[in-house]
């Protein structure tokens, strides 16, 4: 079964605009972490905001924000006015316990456009 | 600056001619990985170490080889090379188990 989900493989926004990025994840687990990297053009992964399972608060960073759902499983990302440097793949990613703390289960992706 | 470094950027080979993908890391962390990246897949962990001389295989790991000698190098080594492991190479390095993974800029592989 797939540890983490990304149902959107594209997406387009409006500059300025906000966008979600959708992500699910599946783990037995209590104790998790959840992350998201920007994969822009040029191929290097950017690390952009991290959500501990214990986390009472949703994480944010700057314009990202992360709408953790516990109980849904589900850890969109949120960027608040889009800009065209934006424009990227993203990608979620979970690392749980039970399989082990030593690999970082990464989805699909979803590639970002954002139009002037 | 705090940084991961691999080494070449691209890399063209035939099949069957062995190379190493080089990695290292000036941020003194123990726990070090390789990823492998394909369309529609996402990243795929390799292999990955957890300190000096440990090193255990991910989820992907036939036809590569690693090495942990020192704590800063984790190289890459595809003995004999095919065409199905043309694909996207990132080593990656972190402090903690719940912290955040450090990528390098990755390799694009192509074996032809």
């Amino acid at each position: 079964a797939q540890k983490i989900t990304q149902t959107q493989p594209g997406m387009f926004v409006q500059e300025k605009e906000a966008v979600t990025l959708d992500c699910t994840y599946d783990t037995s687990d209590q104790s998790y972490g959840l992350f998201w990297y920007k994969q822009p053009s040029s191929g290097e992964m950017i690390f952009l905001i991290y959500q501990g399972s214990y986390d009472e608060q949703n994480a944010t960073e700057g314009r990202y924000s992360l709408n953790f759902q516990k109980a849904r499983k589900s850890a969109n990302l949120v960027i608040s006015a889009s800009q065209l440097g934006d424009s990227a793949m993203y990608f979620c990613a979970m690392r749980d316990v039970v399989t082990g703390a030593n690999n970082l289960f990464f989805g699909t992706g979803t590639r970002l456009t954002v139009i002037p | 600056e705090a940084q991961v470094t691999q080494n070449p950027r691209y890399l063209i080979t035939v099949t069957g001619k062995k190379l190493t993908v080089t990695c290292s890391q000036n941020m003194n962390h123990e726990y070090m990985s390789w990823y492998r990246q394909d369309p529609g897949l996402g990243l795929r962990q390799i292999y990955y170490s957890m300190n000096v001389e440990v090193t255990d295989k991910g989820d992907v790991p036939e036809g590569y080889k690693v090495s942990r000698k020192e704590k800063r190098n984790f190289p890459l080594i595809l003995e004999s090379p095919s065409p199905n492991q043309t694909s996207l190479y990132f080593c990656a390095s972190r402090r903690g188990s719940l912290e955040k993974l450090f990528f390098g800029s990755g390799t694009q592989l192509s074996v032809l």
